[in-house]
């Protein structure tokens, strides 16, 4: 069964540097995501992408953040000038079709992140 | 604010026993409620509900959902010690491209 894959599944970085978060969506998906989630809390949406571009994201996704899709498999979230409070699990998804959007959403198994 | 409500927050039980999981939400323009079960990383879909009153099933596991009151309830039948998991609801918005989730329920079973 296809799978989404992220590559690390954990990253230590010193709070200030630039870390990349990488993801290969399922091939024939048409929508990609990123959430994160602080240990104990929520699952929180950051941003989705169609198209090449960005269609939707959230108040936490400020300039600090960017994603990319570098070529027609890899999906990246870069986190520049990282803080303390970006340590998390960074969870990238897919969803498939043309006009599915955000439905059913298969999620990778996450890059955990720890800014130190 | 849109806001999905999971509860219990934490449930144990025996091996055997039957648990129902409950998620409200409050979401405009509501267009479908997921389920996912998440154990040790990645969230796996279970269930999408976008009709009230029809269940959907997967062999121990079903799932409604009642668009009047704004509610969703997961139910575990003869539960086995790898249904230990954090099962999550979220809810899709209509025309929106994210998923808002609830805080899950983390359901432990003992032997």
């Amino acid at each position: 069964e296809p799978e989404v894959t992220q590559t690390p599944s954990h990253q230590v970085t010193q709070m200030g540097q630039e870390v990349i978060l990488r993801c290969v969506p399922i091939s024939n998906h048409l929508y990609f995501y990123w959430y994160r989630q602080i240990l104990g809390q929520k699952v929180e949406f950051l941003v989705s992408f169609y198209n090449n571009e960005i269609s939707e994201k959230s108040e936490i996704f400020d300039d600090q953040f960017s994603v990319e899709r570098p070529d027609g498999s890899n999906f990246t979230l870069k986190i520049r000038s990282t803080k303390l409070e970006d340590s998390a699990m960074y969870f990238c998804a897919s969803s498939g079709g043309s006009g599915s959007g955000a439905k059913q959403q298969y999620f990778g198994p996450g890059t955990r992140l720890t800014v130190t | 604010e849109d806001k999905v409500v999971q509860s219990p927050l934490s449930l144990v039980v025996h091996e055997g026993d039957t648990v129902t999981l409950n998620c409200s939400y409050e979401v405009t323009n509501f267009r479908s409620l997921l389920w996912y079960k998440q154990e040790k990383k990645a969230p796996t879909f279970l269930f999408m509900l976008t009709s009230s009153g029809i269940e959907k099933k997967s062999g121990r596991l079903s799932s409604i959902l009642d668009k009047k009151e704004l509610f969703s309830i997961l139910n575990i039948t003869a539960t086995q010690t790898g249904d230990s998991a954090i099962y999550l609801c979220a809810g899709v918005i209509q025309g929106a491209q994210k998923l808002v989730f609830g805080q899950g329920t983390r359901l432990t079973i003992n032997p």
